[in-house]
């Protein structure tokens, strides 16, 4: 079955630098790859998706790529802001079959001090 | 705006208790997850269910089972609680395959 990697476990950055959270993937079937961040005493939320037909996307400070051949995707958060300190999980799913389970990373918990 | 609703932030049990998590989706959704979240091992999927009734077990379903008897609703069930079973527990819900799940807040159970 789909085995997500996810690095680091915790990074701390300066406000104002950018964070770069990578996360490695071992089934090649898997298309469908959201980024969820979890705030304390709150439930993950989806802050950016993409699907493997797309190598990059971006909102604002956040972008994620994808390399389909190397099997990997990263979260990219420009200009750091204390209130992006939170934890970060990555995840990855096959369309069709067990109705898109996602599988996660072990989450990167991300410090961002002023 | 999507709207998972768990019933309990906090809940304290005592071993061999008949514990009930619920949760409820008001978005109409057809698939439902729980999760169970501990520090290091990120999240873990316990069971799901595609439709009214249906289950399936996830990655750790023992010592669980789950009940689905309408749509919005899917509760989660620790049949005799135990020491070890102390954790976060997350539900989802979600439209379809690979799609965006949707987290309720979450209810952190100690078993005592």
């Amino acid at each position: 079955g789909e085995n997500v990697e996810q690095h680091p476990s915790t990074l701390s950055v300066q406000e104002g630098d950018s964070a770069v959270i990578k996360c490695t993937y071992s089934d090649s079937a898997s298309n469908y790859f959201p980024w969820y961040k979890q705030e304390l005493g709150k439930g993950p939320q989806l802050i950016i998706d993409i699907r493997s037909n797309v190598g990059e996307k971006k909102d604002q400070r956040i972008a994620v790529t994808l390399n389909k051949t190397a099997k990997h995707f990263s979260l990219h958060i420009t200009e750091t802001q204390p209130e992006d300190s939170a934890v970060y999980f990555c995840a990855a799913s096959t369309n069709g079959g067990s109705q898109g389970n996602l599988i996660f990373g072990k989450g990167t918990k991300l410090s961002v001090k002023p | 705006d999507v709207k998972v609703t768990q019933s309990s932030r906090y809940l304290v049990k005592r071993t061999g208790e008949k514990v009930f998590l619920e949760c409820v989706q008001d978005m109409d959704h057809e698939n439902m997850f729980w999760y169970r979240q501990d520090p290091g091992l990120g999240l873990r999927l316990i069971y799901f269910s595609y439709d009214v009734k249906m289950k399936e077990k996830g990655d750790i379903p023992e010592g669980y089972s789950v009940s689905r008897e309408k749509k919005e609703r899917f509760s989660l069930i620790l049949e005799s609680a135990s020491t070890n079973q102390t954790s976060m527990y997350l539900c989802a819900s979600s439209q379809g395959a690979a799609n965006i799940q949707y987290f309720g807040a979450g209810t952190r159970l100690s078993v005592l």
